[in-house]
């Protein structure tokens, strides 16, 4: 079974403190995925990587950064957390294109940020 | 830009009253159509891919079915433990092929 986990289930942080929130997929996927999830909004996507030390864009990049050092592992990074980044933040992986890239999803984090 | 639309945004259910969840979508290319199940304060679990018009997938009381503007989600005598939050994904051609598009989804609520 694939198995994606997340550092924390809840986390809570003050304005302006830098967050980490780490993620793990067991599975030997290429890609890993970082959205946020809120009420009415939907899943937005911030970040993917495809690759170890490759990054890209998603739709809501601002106020993030990500790092990939290591196949199995993606931290997403909030450099100076603020009260509109409260949110879940969940994890996913997945193959490369092709047949059968469905995106596995870890718990998630749930952050407040206050 | 690829889109997703789901409906309705919510449905409540009788036990083994069957129903469908719909989910259209506009994509240039269509590399494949997903849907998931998220329980609250969860991450959402895969259930099934479909890649082209036709093609059905069943699993237990679900069965998803696949046009070339929408998808059904077909809950066959639901029970309680099949409410949840059901997703629609779709994966196209456009700024890389990686991504998925989410729909909102629709709020599944089966009542005993």
């Amino acid at each position: 079974d694939v198995k994606v986990t997340q550092s924390s289930r809840y986390l809570v942080k003050r304005t302006g403190e830098k967050v980490f929130l780490e993620c793990v997929q067991d599975m030997d996927h290429e890609n890993m995925f970082w959205y946020r999830q809120d009420p009415g909004l939907g899943l937005r996507l911030i970040y993917f990587s495809y690759d170890v030390k490759m990054k890209e864009k998603g739709d809501i990049p601002e106020g993030y950064s990500v790092s990939r050092e290591k196949k199995e592992r993606f931290s997403l990074i909030l450099e100076s957390a603020s009260t509109n980044q409260t949110s879940m933040y969940l994890c996913a992986s997945s193959r490369l294109a092709g047949a059968g890239n469905e995106q596995f999803f870890g718990p998630g984090t749930r952050l407040t940020v206050l | 830009e690829d889109q997703v639309t789901q409906s309705p945004e919510a449905l409540r259910l009788q036990e083994g009253e069957s129903s469908s969840l719909n989910c259209s979508y506009t994509v240039s290319g269509l590399r494949g159509l997903f849907w998931y199940r998220q329980d609250p304060g969860k991450g959402p679990e895969f259930l099934f891919t479909l890649y082209s018009a036709g093609e059905e997938k069943e699993k237990e009381r679900l069965k998803a079915t696949l046009t070339k503007k929408e998808s059904f989600l077909h809950i066959t005598a639901p029970k309680p433990e099949d409410s949840a939050t059901y997703l629609c994904a779709v994966r196209g051609t456009q700024g890389g092929s990686e991504k998925l598009v989410f729909g909102k989804g629709t709020k599944l609520t089966v009542n005993p």
